[in-house]
């Protein structure tokens, strides 16, 4: 069965930097695209980032471009989420997800909660 | 990248039919058939229950159906359940590999 595994999730003061991973078994990991989304407390659902199934392509929102930088190691079938530069905002429960051929997100992980405070 | 506008909350008798509205733009659901759908309850990831604007994925129940006109997409849950109560978030491709997700509509069971 498909499973999604966040981790790395934590406290970190602003202006510093924190990576997320997120480990996938139970299908191809190198045949899709994976995701990062965040959800902040009470808060709803915002995309956060792409990286295509060989690593090759990467887009970001607006939010977190130039400060957020995300990779995949296939041969560990992981996907990370480089958070440079936090900023109080960036305070939400994080996602990993698999595409599903390019429209939706058919598996979500649990999430890896961030909390960017003093 | 402006979240799609989604009505805060409906509600609905059990049996009863009820529809979410989800209103981007031209940029994102006017320009793509890739409407999706998730189901979020409290504590939990959100489960995919509509993509493509209109097809479900396997087990998930046909009362939930997704349609789209225009600018706007909608999804229509019939025979209204209990179970039903829970929040729904709409999500558009919007080009360039991007994706912009709507800002949720809370679901009563009254």
């Amino acid at each position: 069965q498909v499973q999604l595994v966040e981790s790395g999730g934590g406290v970190a003061q602003p202006g510093r930097s924190l990576r997320l991973s997120c480990a996938a078994s139970g299908f191809t990991f190198s045949s899709y695209a994976m995701h990062w989304v965040r959800q902040a407390p009470g808060k709803g659902l915002e995309w956060v980032a792409i990286i295509s199934s060989d690593g090759s392509n990467k887009y970001y929102a607006d939010s977190v471009k130039g400060r957020f930088s995300i990779s995949r190691d296939n041969s560990k079938n992981t996907v990370y989420l480089q958070m440079n530069s936090v900023e109080p905002e960036d305070t939400a429960l994080y996602y990993c997800a698999r595409e599903k051929s390019a429209d939706g997100f058919d598996y979500w992980g649990q999430g890896t909660l961030v909390t960017a405070s003093p | 990248q402006s979240a799609l506008t989604q009505p805060a909350s409906v509600s609905g008798s059990p049996g009863q039919s009820i529809t979410i509205s989800c209103t981007g733009t031209s940029s994102d659901v006017g320009s793509y058939n890739l409407v999706s759908w998730y189901q979020q309850y409290p504590g939990k990831a959100p489960k995919l229950i509509i993509y493509e604007g209109s097809e479900r994925p396997s087990g998930v129940s046909n009362r939930f159906s997704g349609s789209k006109s225009g600018n706007t997409a909608s999804l229509t849950i019939s025979g209204l359940q209990a179970e039903d109560e829970a929040d729904y978030y709409c999500c558009s491709y919007a080009g360039t590999s991007t994706y912009v997700f709507g800002t949720g509509t809370e679901v009563t069971v009254l």
